[in-house]
């Protein structure tokens, strides 16, 4: 199947910095990227659509100040987090579309996502 | 109100027994598809199976059945002969084809224990 990498796969950062995550589609291209965010024990929440060569769009309740998305080409999308606090910490999952529809079309192939830790 | 809904936050299953694990979904759209992920304590997210609105059969992938009841707004996940390794949680997910563009909305969740 389509392999989504993610980078780092773990940071840990002090309180008040900013922390960048790669999401990347390394055998496809991807128009569309989703970043989740899942806390402990808990489900998925959709937090922002990225589309390339466009802004990207946000669920409500996320504020786009703070989580910086980028998606400059086919095949990378990146959000930062700005002046990261502590209730920031949490495990960030990026997801891809495959533009060329490989295997089911509606298909989302999911990075191995990123812990967050802000101290 | 909840558009995916996981009854389950936990079951149990002897090895090489089946287990079926309850979803249960809200749309008005006629067009949406119907996802099943697995979720090992690593925390990736693995793609299990895809069950389309208009598709007349049940999906099947190796171990794993979809039993999809239209009617009844269910899609409940199938796992044939357990096995230790599947112990996880499992998430059923939605996309649907209006107001979206292409996101999948999940459940709560299921954790699944394989007993040996």
């Amino acid at each position: 199947g389509a392999v989504v990498s993610q980078h780092p796969s773990r940071v840990i950062c002090k309180s008040g910095t900013s922390v960048k995550i790669e999401c990347r589609s390394l055998d496809f291209q991807a128009t569309t990227m989703f970043w989740y965010r899942q806390f402990p024990k808990q489900s998925l929440m959709l937090m922002a659509t990225s589309n390339e060569g466009s802004k990207a769009t946000y669920e409500q309740g996320v504020e786009k100040d703070k989580f910086l998305i980028n998606h400059a080409s086919l095949t990378l999308s990146t959000l930062t987090v700005t002046s990261a606090h502590p209730e920031d910490s949490s495990f960030y999952i990026c997801s891809a579309r495959d533009l060329n529809n490989r295997g089911h079309e509606e298909t989302q192939y999911f990075g191995p996502g990123t812990r967050l830790l802000v101290l | 109100a909840q558009k995916i809904t996981q009854t389950q936050p936990g079951m149990f299953v002897q090895e090489k027994e089946a287990v079926t694990l309850d979803c249960t979904y809200d749309t008005s759209d006629q067009s949406y598809g119907l996802f099943w992920y697995k979720q090992p304590s690593s925390g990736e997210m693995i793609f299990l199976i895809y069950q389309g609105s208009y598709d007349e059969q049940n999906a099947t992938e190796g171990r794993y059945s979809l039993n999809f009841q239209k009617a009844r707004k269910s899609a409940n996940l199938v796992i044939s002969a357990s096995q230790l390794g599947d112990s996880a949680m499992y998430f059923c997910a939605m996309r649907e084809s209006r107001g979206s563009q292409g996101n999948l909305i999940f459940g709560k969740g299921t954790k699944l224990s394989v007993k040996p």
